[in-house]
């Protein structure tokens, strides 16, 4: 069974909306947890990443939350724009470093 | 800087050949691991290399192997290729010393027929 488990598995949204990606794992005790972006035919791009410690991380429009005690983090595009279509993936780093990685969450941006 | 290279970007092979991939990671970097993406399974880490020693491997079986040099590229060497090892071979590169972000290549496609 995947330790990181991602919803929804993928979704369409309008320019200009919303939207939250959930990330559930099972990983513990873990040293960070960490979001990418995966343009269709390239390799990832670091969004945000966070120790065990830590609620809340920001780049831009994207914002990310952690919740240690749940076991859940969420990555939260604000105002979306075309060029957010993309594979979001949440990989969880624990203390052995053998990284965790969830099978991405496919976001699609609709003019 | 420039950014982490990969080479070649794409790759056929037969079943039973073997297979080398080449990662260059950013100057400076002295971290570079190695992952396998297919749609099924996603993203599964390989190994990681620091300083010229794996630091730490991935469940893959022995078929695959790697190294890191003196400048810190590094290369991925998969034998007696299976159908099932036709993936996006991605580097990633890092300083190496904790939390810092990771750094990924381009990939490199390999059809295995």
């Amino acid at each position: 069974k995947n330790q990181v488990e991602q919803s929804p598995q993928s979704l369409i949204i309008l320019e200009g909306k919303n939207c939250t990606l959930q990330c559930n794992y099972t990983v513990s005790p873990f040293s960070n947890l960490r979001w990418y972006k995966q343009d269709t035919g390239r390799g990832p791009v670091s969004l945000t990443i966070m120790t065990f410690s830590e609620n809340t991380k920001s780049n831009g429009r994207y914002t990310a939350t952690l919740d240690a005690d749940t076991k859940q983090s969420s990555l939260h595009i604000t105002a979306s724009q075309l060029s957010d279509s993309a594979s979001y993936i949440c990989v969880v780093t624990p203390n052995d470093y053998k990284l965790s990685f969830g099978a991405g969450t496919t976001v699609t941006v609709r003019a | 800087k420039a950014g982490v290279t990969q080479t070649p970007r794409y790759l056929i092979k037969t079943r039973g050949q073997q297979v080398t991939l080449s990662c260059s990671p950013i100057s400076g970097h002295r971290s570079v691991s190695w992952y396998q993406q297919t749609p099924g399974q996603g993203l599964q880490f390989l190994f990681e290399y620091f300083s010229e020693t794996q630091r730490n491997k991935g469940n893959f079986p022995g078929r695959f192997s790697g190294r890191q040099f003196s400048n810190s590229r590094s290369e991925m060497n998969v034998s007696t290729l299976e159908l099932g090892d036709s993936a996006l071979y991605l580097c990633a590169s890092s300083l190496g010393e904790g939390e810092e972000t990771q750094y990924f290549g381009p990939g490199t496609r390999l059809l295995v027929l």
